[in-house]
């Protein structure tokens, strides 16, 4: 069945520190992942997109990685700020499926 | 930059009752989607439009749901008899291509009552 999982489910730092969110998928074929950033109340944002060839992407403080043979993939948010403070959801897609598979998010709050 | 625009931002509607939700897309994309969020609960696939025609959808999408796009820029999502368990938030998505690019939308509150 293909699902993503990640890990934590909420996390908490201060403004200015880094941190890393953790992203286990089960889907296949494999297509590509995503990183959304989702804020209360509004639409998923596009963070980063990777194939299968593909295993680091940056986007600005955003930096994803992504190994295909554990079917990992983690999200390093660097010098962290309050407007960070959201949902970051692992996104896949299977093959040709036309549909995205999704993480239930990991909840991000970044205190002052 | 170019958005994916829904309508309205928050509808409250009493059970039974038709709704119609309303998405423009990017002008210049091609495929179109629906999905919808429960409350605390991962966003789930509704359905995929491609050249007028749905491509793929999920088990949700019953025969309550209907997806048109009417005059070539709207698209939209009719749900015929709500439920209370369709309350959650729906999103409109548009993209280029079949595997990049997806622009979501602000989405539409629903709520049945």
């Amino acid at each position: 069945k293909n699902q993503v999982e990640q890990s934590p489910q909420s996390l908490i730092i201060l403004e200015g520190k880094n941190c890393t969110l953790q992203c286990n998928y089960t889907v296949s074929p494999f297509s590509n992942l995503r990183w959304y950033k989702q804020d209360t109340g509004r639409g998923p944002v596009s963070l980063t997109i990777m194939t299968f060839s593909e295993n680091t992407k940056s986007n600005g403080r955003y930096t994803a990685t992504l190994d295909a043979d554990t079917k990992q993939s983690s999200l390093h948010i660097t010098a962290s700020q309050l407007s960070d403070s959201a949902s970051y959801i692992c996104v896949t897609n299977a093959g040709n499926n036309r549909k995205l598979i999704w993480g239930l998010g990991t909840s991000l709050a970044v205190n002052p | 930059e170019p958005e994916v625009t829904q309508t309205p931002s928050h509808q409250v509607t009493q059970m039974g009752q038709e709704v119609i939700l309303r998405c423009v897309p990017i002008s210049n994309h091609l495929y179109f989607y629906w999905y919808r969020q429960i409350l605390g609960q991962k966003v789930e696939f509704l359905v995929s439009f491609y050249n007028n025609e749905i491509s793929e959808k999920s088990e949700i999408f019953d025969d309550q749901f209907s997806v048109e796009r009417p005059d070539g820029s709207n698209f939209t999502l009719k749900i015929r008899s709500t439920k209370l368990e369709d309350s959650a938030m729906y999103f409109c998505a548009s993209s280029r291509d079949n595997n990049y690019g997806y622009t979501f939308g602000s989405g539409t509150r629903l709520t049945v009552v």
